[in-house]
């Protein structure tokens, strides 16, 4: 199984911060990583689909990057409405796996 | 807007079954694979299993292989997760999820989820 090591495990900044995520794959898994914005009481949200595009009606401040094993997810000006737990996810190969989780909090 | 909403959550005991509905809209329902995930309380994501546009193929994360069984009608646009001899640690918010032409796609739209409570 591909494991997902995401770091770190919970971030706090103010708004207006730059925030990066990293996820950090135990195999070559190519382009094929998403992530995803989750907030309590709702179902995921997928934000970056093929490790760098953004999903339709995403903001624009939300941008990611990488290939191979390494992987950023950036938020280039946190919004208090980008409270959420993030998680990145491949698809390369079954089973489909996740990271841990980032959760972000403003300060 | 794609749509996809699950039911069918609830109390069970352990050793007890369950069976999923995800009723989906807004895109062709057989198109797509789809897949549930689930979210232990206080815990992340964890992918349980995934079926092909046709129903043909099916896939299980090994915690739940041999227990849970995953269908879809495509007539009808829903997706079910049958759930058998179910444990503690099965207790869960489980969500379904549209996948893309193949298994090996990100997932783009999910539901809202529902909770599965396994308890005495």
């Amino acid at each position: 199984d591909v494991q997902l090591t995401q770091s770190p495990s919970s971030l706090s900044a103010s708004v207006g911060d730059r925030v990066t995520i990293t996820c950090q794959a135990s195999q070559d898994i190519s382009k094929y990583l998403n992530w995803y914005q989750h907030k309590p009481g709702e179902g995921p949200k997928a934000l970056i689909y093929d490790a760098s595009n953004i999903e339709t009606g995403v903001p624009s401040r939300f941008s990611g990057s990488g290939s191979g094993t390494d992987f950023i997810f950036t938020i280039s000006s946190l919004q208090p409405e980008d409270i959420a737990t993030y998680y990145c996810h491949q698809y390369d190969n079954l089973p489909h796996t996740f990271g841990q989780g980032t959760k972000l909090e403003i300060k | 807007e794609v749509q996809l909403v699950e039911s069918g959550g609830g109390l069970v005991q352990p050793g007890g079954s369950l069976r999923l509905s995800c009723a989906a809209s807004g895109s062709t329902f057989s198109n797509y694979a789809m897949t549930w995930v689930r979210q232990a309380p206080g815990k992340g994501l964890e992918w349980v299993s995934i079926i092909t546009s046709s129903g043909a193929s099916t896939f299980y994360a090994d915690s739940v292989k041999g227990r849970f069984t995953i269908s879809r009608d495509n007539s009808k646009n829903t997706l079910f997760l049958q759930m058998t001899s179910l444990r503690a640690e099965d207790t869960a918010v489980y969500y379904c999820a549209k996948g893309g032409a193949t298994v090996t796609d990100g997932f783009g739209y999910w539901g809202q989820g529902t909770m599965v409570t396994v308890s005495s």
